[in-house]
């Protein structure tokens, strides 16, 4: 049982290219989450998905676009990545009604744009 | 607008001694909080729940509403507690899901 995986978990971009980022679960949950986390700023929600085919906006949206075809993968996609972007990239999953038990985490993904 | 304040960037420990994190909050609504710990490189761990009120490693929290407080304690610190910590809310959103706010973390170190 692998729980969330997110590939790839390092990547160097140049300033305007594009990338992919994926996070993929193998516990049905049901709501997925990007977070990205920057020194001195903690955590800070990008967009989540409350089910397949729905995103919504977190709180820095912007430079970032989202998919959730399928319910085990949440793609989080840099059109044009610029070096604000830089940043280490966490997936998560939950399931409603699971009580508040906590948040299952990937291992991450190390940005950097150049 | 529900809000997670962790005051220490930064807390060095000798070790033996005790640990406190502290964590603010501010809800409109009944909060639940979490604490998470990042270990070198690693993903975040629940560390552990406020509703559960149990001890993991040694650790533990207590909710105080008067004070919107859930600082996390640790009566001796051990070299191995050196590590990230964040402090977090989780709540309803207006869409009716589950969404987890996160405090800016405290990197504890246990000096040898």
């Amino acid at each position: 049982n692998a729980g969330v995986t997110q590939t790839p978990k390092f990547r160097v971009l140049k300033t305007g290219q594009s990338m992919t980022l994926l996070c993929a679960q193998d516990m049905n949950h049901e709501y997925m989450y990007w977070y990205r986390q920057d020194p001195g700023m903690g955590l800070r929600l990008i967009h989540y998905s409350v089910g397949e085919g729905t995103t919504a906006k977190g709180e820095v949206p912007d430079g970032y676009n989202v998919s959730r075809l399928k319910k085990q993968n949440f793609l989080l996609g840099l059109e044009s990545a610029a070096p604000s972007q830089t940043s280490v990239y966490f997936c998560a999953s939950i399931s409603p009604g699971q009580g508040y038990n906590g948040y299952t985490f990937g291992s991450g993904t190390r940005l950097t744009v150049v | 607008a529900q809000r997670v304040t962790q005051p220490e960037k930064l807390l060095s420990v000798f070790k033996g001694a005790p640990v406190e994190l502290k964590c603010n909050y501010s809800y409109s609504g009944s909060p639940e909080l979490f604490w998470y710990v990042q270990y070198s490189r690693q993903r975040l761990q629940l560390l552990l729940r406020h509703i559960s009120r149990e001890s993991i490693k040694g650790f533990t929290a207590d909710l105080n509403k008067g004070e919107t407080s859930f600082h996390l304690k640790k009566p001796f610190a051990q070299e191995e507690d050196s590590a990230m910590y964040y402090c977090a809310l989780a709540f309803i959103s207006n869409f009716g899901n589950e969404k987890l706010t996160f405090g800016t973390g405290t990197r504890l170190t246990i000096i040898p």
